[in-house]
């Protein structure tokens, strides 16, 4: 079973619309969630962190967490397709250090 | 507020060869980290140094190694590339975790003939 593991995707959806990405982890006790967004030949970029159960919102992105299920989703209102990129879930534990373990991405298309 | 600069951006190296790779982190940020990201691995962590001291290390050969100076710059070295080294190497920096966002570099982007 994979640390961090995300829908490959591509994940279509129409301009306008929401897109919903999720994320599961394995190991109960990590402390910290990141989404990154990355497009093709660039280097991942923060979009959200968040630390505690439930819902975190910012602008267009809500970040939802589920402690008990290791779940973590992000959620884009009104998607662009701009916000054409992969969507890379990103995962910390208090005795890891900095150390970030990286789901695969999930690819995100967003049609005109 | 200047982000995390990494150097350079493009190396073409021959196998056998060594390479060394920059990054300078976000000033205040004492944490840096590196990672090796490919289109079949995905992002994989290398390791990661605070103050000085590398406090964590990802699963890599020997080959791979890294620092950290005193002012937060840190270096990494690839020893004897082979062809799968090729990847995009990323810098993060951090202003000290657990638990604090990270925020990368453009990259260096390594190909190895």
């Amino acid at each position: 079973q994979k640390e961090v593991e995300q829908n490959s995707g591509p994940l279509s959806v129409p301009e306008g619309a929401i897109a919903s990405l999720n994320c599961t982890y394995s190991d109960r006790v990590s402390q910290s969630f990141f989404w990154y967004r990355q497009y093709s030949g660039k280097s991942p970029e923060l979009i959200m962190s968040i630390y505690s159960n439930g819902d975190k919102e910012d602008g267009r992105f809500t970040a939802q967490l589920n402690k008990a299920s290791q779940y973590v989703s992000l959620l884009i209102r009104d998607s662009q397709p701009s916000d054409s990129a992969t969507y890379l879930c990103a995962v910390g534990t208090y005795n890891q250090g900095g150390k970030l373990i990286f789901g695969q991405g999930t690819e995100l298309s967003v049609k005109p | 507020k200047a982000g995390v600069t990494q150097t350079p951006r493009y190396l073409i190296k021959t196998r056998g060869q060594q390479v060394t790779l920059s990054c300078s982190p976000i000033s205040g940020h004492r944490s840096v980290s590196w990672y090796q990201q490919t289109p079949g691995q995905g992002l994989q962590f290398l390791f990661e140094y605070f103050s000085e001291t590398q406090r964590n290390k990802g699963n890599f050969p020997g080959r791979f190694s890294g620092r950290q100076f005193s002012n937060s710059r840190s270096e990494m070295n690839v020893s004897t590339l082979e062809l799968g080294d090729s990847a995009l190497y990323l810098c993060a920096s951090s202003p000290a975790p657990p638990n604090t966002e990270a925020f990368f570099g453009q990259g260096t982007r390594l190909t190895v003939v």
